[in-house]
């Protein structure tokens, strides 16, 4: 069975500073991947996905990941977080039939002024 | 557009109680799931349909029934709700089957049982 793992339960970083949050899965074949992020009292929000093709996608918000076969990882980066960025973000992948997403634990991110 | 819309956004049951969870989307989907969150373990799928008339379970679908008479409506019920169950209700949409196609999900439904 797939599943997904996310590291990092909680992160800090200071405004304008980088950040990274890393993924990592296990499947047996290339998957789907996806990031969604839930603002506090929100649903969920579609940040980027890969499905096939160049393994650098572009989200939303600024923010990109990269797909590591090698690695079994997706990890999702912004060059420069804002304030509005606190949330919890969800890494998820899809193995293929009916839509069916498995979902990390989730990374909660904090931003200091 | 509204797209995936969940009524009621607040509730709280008393041990023993039923009640349905309501999840209607507008963008004419195919596919139709129901997920809860609890902290420190992400979302896990309950029920999902895959067409109207045709349901199956998900990773933890105990104490959860579901039905799809319609394309656009796909209720949660709970028949005898227990503490276990509180959480944080999500219900989600997408075009077709398949992994490469995106989740539109509602804004959540936060159910407590005392």
């Amino acid at each position: 069975a797939q599943s997904v793992t996310q590291p990092d339960i909680h992160i800090t970083v200071s405004e304008g500073a980088s950040l990274e949050l890393r993924c990592n899965y296990s499947y047996g074949a290339t998957p789907y991947l996806f990031w969604y992020v839930q603002s506090p009292g929100q649903g969920l929000q579609l940040l980027l996905k890969y499905f096939s093709g160049d393994t650098l996608v572009q989200g939303i918000k600024g923010f990109e990941a990269e797909f590591k076969r090698s690695q079994s990882s997706f990890n999702l980066r912004k060059p420069s977080v804002h304030w509005s960025d606190a949330a919890e973000y969800f890494c998820a992948i899809n193995t293929g039939t009916a839509s069916k997403l498995t979902f990390g634990t989730g990374t909660r991110l904090q931003v200091t002024l | 557009n509204a797209g995936v819309t969940q009524t009621p956004k607040f509730q709280v049951l008393k041990t023993g109680q039923s009640m349905t969870l309501q999840c209607a989307q507008d963008m004419n989907h195919e596919y139709m799931s129901w997920y809860r969150q609890d902290p420190g373990m992400g979302l896990r799928l309950i029920h999902y349909s895959v067409g109207a008339g045709i349901t199956d379970q998900g990773e933890v679908p105990n104490g959860y029934n579901v039905s799809r008479s319609t394309t656009e409506d796909f209720p949660l019920r709970l028949l005898s709700a227990a503490p276990s169950q509180t959480s944080v209700y999500f219900c989600a949409s997408s075009p077709r089957g398949g992994g490469n196609t995106e989740a539109f999900f509602g804004q959540g439904t936060r159910l407590t049982v005392v």
